[in-house]
C-alpha cells in the first residue's frame, strides 16, 4: 500500500525567510509525485508533477525536487500570500488502478 | 472554463437522513474522483470513474455509500442513511488522463447531527 508522510505538520515563517517542506513516500513503482496547494474552504490546487528522481520544477517562489524516497518543496523568500496547506500525493504502479494517495499536508503560515 | 462544480457547498442533515452530493466535471475529462477530507485522515479516495464506468470503489466505507455517473457531465455521491461520523468535506475532482494533476471542486462540507 502506498504511503505518504509530510513534515512538518505546521511551519511558521517570517516574510522573506526561505525554508523547505518534506514529503517522504513509499510506493511500488512511482508513476508520479504531485504537489498541491489548498487554501481554507477551497479544494486543492495543482502545482507540480514530478516523474523521476533528479527532476525539478519551479513556479514563482516554489521549487519542487524529487529523490527515490522523498520530495522537497522549497519556498524562497515567501510572502504572506504563500500561506496555505501544501499537500503531497503519489501515484504508484501497483495494480491497475489510477489513484493518488495523499499525505496529510503541511500548514504554512507566512507572517508579514 | 468553470472548473469542477459541486453542489451544495454546505449540507447539514440529521442522522438517518439521505444525503446526495452532486458534481459536474470539466468537459472532456475522462476521469472523475470522489474524495473525503477529515482532519484525522486527510484526503481519502472513495471511488473513481473512467468514461462514466466505476473502476475502483474500494475506498467506499460501507454499503451506506453509493456513487453514480449517468453521463460524462454529472456524478452523484449518496449516503443513506447518514451518520455523524460521515461529517467531512467531500471533494469531486476530474482529470483528462492518468498521470496528470487533478482539478478539484470547491467541496461540499457535510455535517450530520
Amino acid at each position: 500500500e502506498d504511503q505518504v508522510t509530510q513534515s512538518p505538520e505546521a511551519l511558521r515563517l517570517q516574510e522573506g525567510e526561505s525554508s523547505s517542506l518534506n514529503c517522504s513516500y513509499t510506493v511500488s513503482g512511482l508513476r508520479g509525485l504531485f504537489w498541491y496547494r489548498q487554501d481554507p474552504g477551497k479544494g486543492p490546487e495543482f502545482l507540480f508533477t514530478l516523474y523521476s528522481a533528479g527532476e525539478e520544477k519551479e513556479k514563482e517562489r516554489l521549487k519542487a525536487t524529487l529523490t527515490k524516497k522523498e520530495s522537497f518543496l522549497h519556498i524562497t523568500a515567501p510572502k504572506p500570500e504563500d500561506s496555505a496547506t501544501y499537500l503531497c500525493a503519489v501515484h504508484g504502479s501497483g495494480g491497475s488502478n489510477y489513484k493518488l494517495t495523499f499525505g496529510k499536508g503541511t500548514l504554512l503560515t507566512v507572517n508579514p | 472554463d468553470a472548473g469542477v462544480i459541486q453542489s451544495p457547498r454546505h449540507e447539514v442533515t440529521e442522522m438517518g437522513q439521505e444525503v446526495t452530493l452532486r458534481c459536474k466535471p470539466i468537459s472532456g475529462h475522462d476521469y472523475l474522483f470522489w474524495y473525503r477530507q477529515t482532519m484525522m485522515r486527510g484526503l481519502e479516495l472513495l471511488i473513481y470513474f473512467n468514461n462514466n464506468v466505476p473502476i475502483d470503489d474500494s475506498g467506499m466505507p460501507e454499503d451506506r455509500f453509493s456513487a453514480k455517473m449517468p453521463n460524462a457531465s454529472f456524478s452523484t455521491l449518496k449516503i443513506q442513511p447518514s451518520e455523524p461520523r460521515d461529517s467531512a468535506v467531500y471533494f469531486c475532482a476530474s482529470s483528462p488522463d492518468r498521470g496528470l494533476g487533478y482539478t478539484f471542486g470547491s467541496g461540499t462540507r457535510l455535517t450530520v447531527v
